[in-house]
């Protein structure tokens, strides 16, 4: 079955930078998208971008480019985010998704989530 | 860039409808998800492309789209479908996806 599992908690101070793991199983890794969508404490989802894994094509919101990196090993299947020059306003829990054509083909929906990593900045 | 509208919430009894809409320009136009979040735990997709169900699902979730409006609707309630509920569309201009704002159902 597919499933995506994300690395645990990280508490880390303003101006440091972090970097988020999710490894995927159960299917074919380079023949989907990974998105990354965080959610700050009592907030809504928040897209920050996505990357394929067949060729490393990257997608970044506005909100988060020149501060965000998105990677993928496909030895181990495994997608990365680091985002630099955290601040408070970081501070949320972080999913990755798998994405998938809808029927627009173009666009793309999420069918399965990572359990998501919460990231606490505090100094 | 594309805004999604949803109302923070909707109030239901046991056994009867919900409806979650979801507002956009044209948003006819685009193929409309539904994620179900519960606290403490990662959204689940429970409509895609508008009104179609992943396997799993109940059949009392349907979706539909049309002109600015999408709607999700739960029929026959129960406390368990209790949760936040947000919508998603594609962006093409920016090809970065868009939320909606979530609506809390709380089922009274």
């Amino acid at each position: 079955q597919v499933q995506l599992v994300q690395s645990g908690a990280e508490v880390k101070k303003p101006g440091a930078s972090l970097r988020l793991s999710c490894k995927a199983s159960g299917y074919p890794f380079s023949n989907y998208g990974i998105a990354w969508v965080r959610q700050a404490p009592g907030q809504g989802l928040e897209g920050m971008g996505w990357i394929s894994p067949n060729n490393g094509n990257t997608n970044y919101a506005q909100k988060f480019q020149g501060r965000v990196t998105m990677t993928t090993d496909t030895s181990t299947a495994t997608a990365y985010m680091e985002l630099r020059s955290l601040t408070s306003d970081d501070t949320a829990v972080y999913y990755c998704a798998r994405e998938r054509p809808t029927a627009m083909v173009t666009t793309f929906l999420f069918d399965y989530w990572g359990q998501g990593t919460l990231v606490t900045v505090s100094s | 860039s594309y805004v999604l509208t949803q109302p923070p919430s909707v109030s239901v009894a046991p056994g009867l409808t919900a409806r979650i809409a979801c507002g956009g320009d044209n948003i006819g136009f685009k193929s409309v998800q539904w994620y179900q979040q519960k606290p403490g735990q990662a959204p689940v997709l429970v409509v895609f492309d508008d009104s179609d169900r992943p396997s799993g699902i109940p059949e009392r979730f349907s979706g539909s789209n049309s002109g600015n409006t999408a709607t999700l609707t739960i029929s026959r309630v129960e406390v368990g479908d209790e949760a936040d509920y947000y919508c998603h569309v594609w962006d093409n201009t920016s090809d970065l996806p868009v939320f909606g704002g979530g609506t809390k159902l709380t089922v009274l």
